[in-house]
């Protein structure tokens, strides 16, 4: 089936710092991505659509300026948290639609990102 | 509104069945998907349904009835692995076609 690689798999970073997380689409071509966020014991919330060659969609409640998406090309899908603060701390899951699947059939392995 | 309901948290016994219910309520419902997550994971696709009725894939079946607004994952032969949230989510004509997440079910397989 379709792989969605996403790295680093835990990152720890100073306050005020930046981290890039890269979502890759291994062996298909992925014209849309992702990107959720997750606290401990609480479910997936949707940050963001992130579309090749075009501007992110971001959800009701998401700074864009703070949480900045690239996505230039059809198998990568950048998310840069800018200016990190203890409460960015949690659980970042890009997924992507697949040939043949119109849905999230397919996610990354996730990254834990701790900011201390 | 949309609204998308699973109970917090479940146990069952090794070997057994257990049944994971989901109500929904939404205004363009185009699908309703199960996925599961263990700790620390990122979620895996299970199962998709669109029209009513059952569809089984091996240990796991998974039942839409959408007058109703309501699924359930059925998982047979437990094993000690199945340990994990189930997580339940619709996809919605009205919001994009994104998919609308439950809080998940958090599925504990005692031996």
């Amino acid at each position: 089936g379709a792989v969605v690689s996403q790295h680093p798999s835990r990152v720890i970073c100073k306050s005020g710092t930046s981290v890039k997380i890269e979502c890759r689409s291994l062996d298909f071509q992925a014209t849309t991505m992702f990107w959720y966020r997750q606290f401990p014991k609480q479910s997936l919330m949707l940050m963001a659509t992130s579309n090749e060659g075009s501007k992110a969609t971001y959800e009701q409640g998401v700074e864009k300026d703070k949480f900045l998406i690239n996505h230039a090309s059809l198998t990568l899908s950048t998310l840069t948290v800018t200016s990190a603060h203890p409460e960015d701390s949690s659980f970042y899951i890009c997924s992507a639609r697949s040939p043949g699947f119109d849905f999230e059939a397919f996610f990354g392995q996730g990254t834990r990102l701790t900011v201390v | 509104g949309q609204n998308i309901d699973q109970p917090t948290e479940m146990t069952a016994t090794e070997g057994a069945i257990v049944q994971i219910n989901c109500t929904y309520q939404t205004s363009g419902f185009n699908g309703l998907f199960w996925y599961q997550q263990h700790a620390g994971e990122a979620p895996t696709f299970l199962s998709y349904n669109v029209l009513d009725g059952l569809e089984e894939k091996g240990r796991f079946s998974s039942f839409l009835s959408r007058s109703k607004g309501y699924s359930y994952l059925l998982l047979k032969e437990l094993q000690m692995k199945d340990s994990a949230s189930y997580l339940c989510a619709v996809r919605d004509m009205d919001s994009n076609y994104q998919l609308i997440w439950g809080a998940g079910t958090k599925l504990i397989i005692k031996p």
